[in-house]
Formats: structure tokens, C-alpha cells, sequence
């Protein structure tokens, strides 16, 4: 059973840069099998997909994103980041990783609330 | 404001059978069979319940099932039972963001 955990910062400044890890168990994250991903929810809103990433390394992101996203995997740790620059105070969010194919998301972490404030 | 349109709530009796709709356009729910949903606990990982409209994950129970009519997706929960209080999503790749997610709804068990 593939098993995720995010960890990061649960406070970064406004125009400072979000950086979260997650950690992936229970299966190789360069097996080839799953596309990982980054989704977050603003408080009391629905999902927002914000993109993914493939062992191979190569990424998609939310069109909304895109210019502020990074997306990297670390096969030797396990592990896939998510780097947003310039926060404000609208990055305020449960951001949570996952794994599953390009449109559908088979593992979810348990998600790490992140508040932009000074 | 969210790709996809969800009632914010809905609620049943235990044995009852209720229905979450999901309504998009011809551009994502309409014009591709990659609709999923997910139940989320709040506090707990999101779990998925069925992918492409109707396919349900192996261990899901078969009291969950998924549909499509035109721009909208449904989400069917037969014999209702307490522990399936909880948040539902929906989502459907988009051909203009990839994946788009609905707002989400909260079923009550009465």
C-alpha cells in the first residue's frame, strides 16, 4: 500500500517561498507506475490541482500556477517537492501530495496547512 | 470559484439512496470520460471511490456508484450509512487547466 506524508514550514512570509516535501512509502517512486502530484484547498473552498510530476522528471502545471511552481523529485530519498514563489496571502491552503495517473489521484497524503502571514 | 458545480450539501436517511451531481461543460465532464470522486474525512487523507465515471478501486463497496449524463456527473451512495458522512469531490480532466475539481459537497446522515 502506497502511503504519503507532505512535511515543510507551516508559516511562510508573504513573498517568501512555500516549500513543502512528501515523502512516498510502499512503492518505488521511480517505478514508472504513478504521476505525483500537488493539490491544495484554501480554507473552506473546494480542490485546486496545481501539478504534477513524473519519474522521469518531467512536470505539468495548473496554467494559474505555472509561473511560480516548481515541481522535483528526489528518487535516491524517495521523495517529490513543491516549490511556490512570491506567496501571499491567497496561498493560504491545506496543500496535499499525491500519486495516481494524470488525471486521476489512487494515493493521498493527509495533507499540511500552510498560512502565508508576516 | 471552482471548475466544476456541486450542491454544498446533501443529506439522507440510513438506508436511504442519494445522488451529488457534478456539472461542467463540453470542455472537461461533457467531453471526456475522466471523471473521478473522492470522499474526504476532514483530518484524514481524501480517498478515491470511482474513476472514469463509473469504475470503482478495488475494496471500494459496490454501494458507491458513478454515471454521466451530457455535462454532468453523478455520484450514487445506496444503503446510506453513518460512516459515509464526509465531503464528496469530483474532478474531470479539463482541456483547459488538465484537471479541474468541483467545490466539493457534505453529506449529512440524518
Amino acid at each position: 500500500q502506497v502511503q504519503l506524508q507532505e512535511s515543510g514550514p507551516g508559516l511562510v512570509k508573504p513573498s517568501q517561498t512555500l516549500s513543502l516535501t512528501c515523502t512516498v512509502s510502499g512503492d518505488s517512486i521511480s517505478s514508472g507506475f504513478y504521476y505525483w502530484s500537488w493539490i491544495r484547498q484554501h480554507p473552506g473552498k473546494g480542490l485546486e490541482w496545481i501539478g504534477y510530476i513524473y519519474s522521469s522528471g518531467s512536470t505539468y502545471y495548473n496554467p494559474s500556477l505555472k509561473s511560480r511552481v516548481t515541481i522535483s523529485v528526489d528518487t535516491s530519498k524517495n521523495q517529490f517537492s513543491l516549490k511556490l514563489s512570491s506567496v501571499t496571502a491567497a496561498d493560504t491552503a491545506v496543500y496535499y501530495c499525491a500519486g495516481g495517473d494524470t488525471v486521476t489521484f489512487n494515493y493521498w497524503g493527509q495533507g499540511t496547512l500552510v498560512t502565508v502571514s508576516s | 470559484q471552482s471548475a466544476l458545480t456541486q450542491p454544498a450539501s446533501v443529506s439522507g436517511s440510513p438506508g436511504q439512496s442519494i445522488t451529488i451531481s457534478c456539472t461542467g461543460t463540453s470542455s472537461d465532464v461533457g467531453g471526456y470520460n475522466y471523471v473521478s470522486w473522492y470522499q474526504h474525512h476532514p483530518g484524514k487523507a481524501p480517498k478515491l471511490m470511482i474513476y472514469e465515471v463509473s469504475n470503482r478501486p478495488s475494496g471500494v463497496s459496490n454501494r458507491f456508484s458513478g454515471s454521466k449524463s451530457g455535462n454532468t456527473a453523478s455520484l450514487t451512495i445506496s444503503g446510506l450509512q453513518a460512516e459515509d458522512e464526509a465531503d464528496y469531490y469530483c474532478s474531470s480532466y479539463t482541456s483547459s487547466t488538465t484537471l479541474g475539481f468541483g467545490g466539493g459537497t457534505k453529506l449529512t446522515v440524518l
